[in-house]
């Protein structure tokens, strides 16, 4: 049973354009969000999160939304640029009572970035 | 660089075997998770420790153990392999529970 679900394992982007992302879940319980970006050989690297409070969160050219009825984000890039491709994983976390902070993946959108 | 530092890269081994990984956090991080990536798949949790207590378990079969240090390192040890449990093995850190994971690069074990 996937709780976080990307439906797209691949998107093709102009350069300078923008990159849209998706992901769902099913998880009412998930209350804070994260992006997290892996190039080939690499571990994943953080990028930009945010909480249920929240419907949208930037940071430069990433811009995050949330639909909390839809239990849907989509993280956006903009302009999109050749060092932004690699694999997008969408992650979510509900905080328990026990302090523990388990992330749940989704399996990955590969993004490639055409000059 | 996340700081975080796993051993070894690469690992081959055959079936039935026992092997050890290794994970040093980022330095002042209390927190080590585990996560497991098979082909295809996304992370999958396996473990967390905070300051040398289990914390939380998750998808990690009774083959596999792990435990953190004094010195906070975590080891995660995996026995009676089979070909199923080739992968990618992620170590996170972080220093509170409310703060994004920092992840090593991973250890790819291939059992043969």
């Amino acid at each position: 049973d996937q709780q976080v679900k990307q439906n797209s394992p691949s998107l093709s982007v102009q350069e300078g354009r923008i990159s849209i992302l998706n992901c769902d879940y099913t998880n009412s319980m998930f209350d804070y969000f994260l992006w997290y970006k892996k190039y080939p050989a690499e571990g994943p690297t953080f990028l930009i999160s945010i909480s249920s409070i929240k419907d949208k969160n930037e940071d430069g050219r990433f811009t995050v939304f949330l639909n909390k009825s839809a239990k849907h984000l989509s993280l956006h890039i903009v302009p999109s640029q050749p060092g932004d491709s690699a694999v997008y994983f969408c992650a979510a976390s509900a905080h328990s009572g026990a302090g523990s902070y388990q992330l749940t993946f989704g399996k990955g959108t590969k993004l490639s970035v055409i000059p | 660089d996340s700081g975080v530092t796993q051993t070894p890269k690469h690992l081959i081994t055959a079936t039935g075997q026992r092997v050890t990984l290794r994970c040093s956090p980022r330095s002042g991080d209390l927190s080590v998770y585990w996560y497991q990536q098979s082909l295809d798949q996304g992370l999958q949790f396996l473990i967390q420790y905070y300051n040398g207590e289990e914390r939380a378990k998750g998808n990690i079969l009774e083959r596999f153990s792990a435990q953190q240090f004094p010195d906070l390192h975590s080891e995660l040890n995996l026995s009676s392999l089979e070909l199923g449990d080739s992968a990618l093995y992620f170590c996170a850190s972080s220093p509170r529970n409310d703060s994004p994971l920092h992840f090593g690069n991973g250890t790819r074990l291939t059992v043969t």
